[in-house]
């Protein structure tokens, strides 16, 4: 069974720091991951999807990683901004599952800070 | 934003009574799921579709049913609800199961009291 785990579950940071989110996953036979922001209150809202064959993929101040060997994908933020605070999950897609399954981890929930 | 609609927004019900969420997307996707969002669980699949009147289970569809007569409607029934179903429902949306990239939409928030 796929678990997906996300760490650290909280950060806060300062107005302007670079960042990372860390997302790991135990079975690595994925097809692909994809990093969503949930604002309170609201619905997800789809950063980025990486597919299996891909190493990277980056959106504006947004990067993210895939290390399938490794079970790991990182979300890196580049000078952050109040703006960015959210809950980010990542969501992970297993070979096999026609119907488009996404096991989820529970979240990072980031606040930057003025 | 993807075209995607779900009602009502915010609804309280009885135990016991039946209750009815409605997904709506204008985008022509194949494919839709229900998810259900509790603090502790994360979100977990409860039913999706592959297409008009195909449906299946996903990990928590126990006192759940779902029907799709229409490519832009998807619906949640809770037969006959339960304080567990207290939760947040959203519905996603996916063009194939190729390009995968889900799509959701702003959720229902459901009180069973």
């Amino acid at each position: 069974k796929q678990e997906v785990t996300q760490i650290p579950a909280a950060l806060s940071v300062p107005e302007g720091e670079n960042l990372v989110l860390n997302c790991s996953f135990t079975d690595s036979a994925i097809y692909n991951l994809q990093w969503f922001r949930q604002d309170p209150g609201k619905g997800l809202t789809s950063l980025l999807l990486i597919q299996s064959s891909q190493r990277e993929q980056t959106s504006g101040r947004l990067n993210a990683s895939l290390d399938k060997s490794s079970g790991r994908s990182t979300l890196y933020i580049a000078a952050s901004q109040p703006g960015d605070s959210a809950t980010y999950l990542c969501a992970v897609r297993r070979w096999g599952t026609s119907y488009g399954k996404l096991t989820f981890g529970q979240g990072t929930i980031l606040t930057v800070h003025p | 934003d993807a075209g995607i609609t779900q009602s009502p927004r915010h609804k309280v019900t009885e135990t016991g009574t039946p209750v009815t969420l409605r997904c709506h997307q204008t985008e022509n996707h194949r494919y839709m799921y229900w998810y259900r969002q509790d603090p502790g669980h994360g979100l977990r699949l409860i039913h999706y579709s592959y297409g008009v009147k195909d449906t299946d289970k996903g990990e928590v569809s126990d006192g759940y049913s779902v029907s799709r007569s229409k490519t832009e409607d998807f619906l949640l029934t809770l037969e006959s609800a339960t304080s567990s179903q207290t939760s947040v429902y959203f519905c996603a949306i996916s063009e194939s199961w190729e390009a995968s990239e889900q799509y959701f939409g702003p959720g229902t928030r459901l009180t069973v009291t």
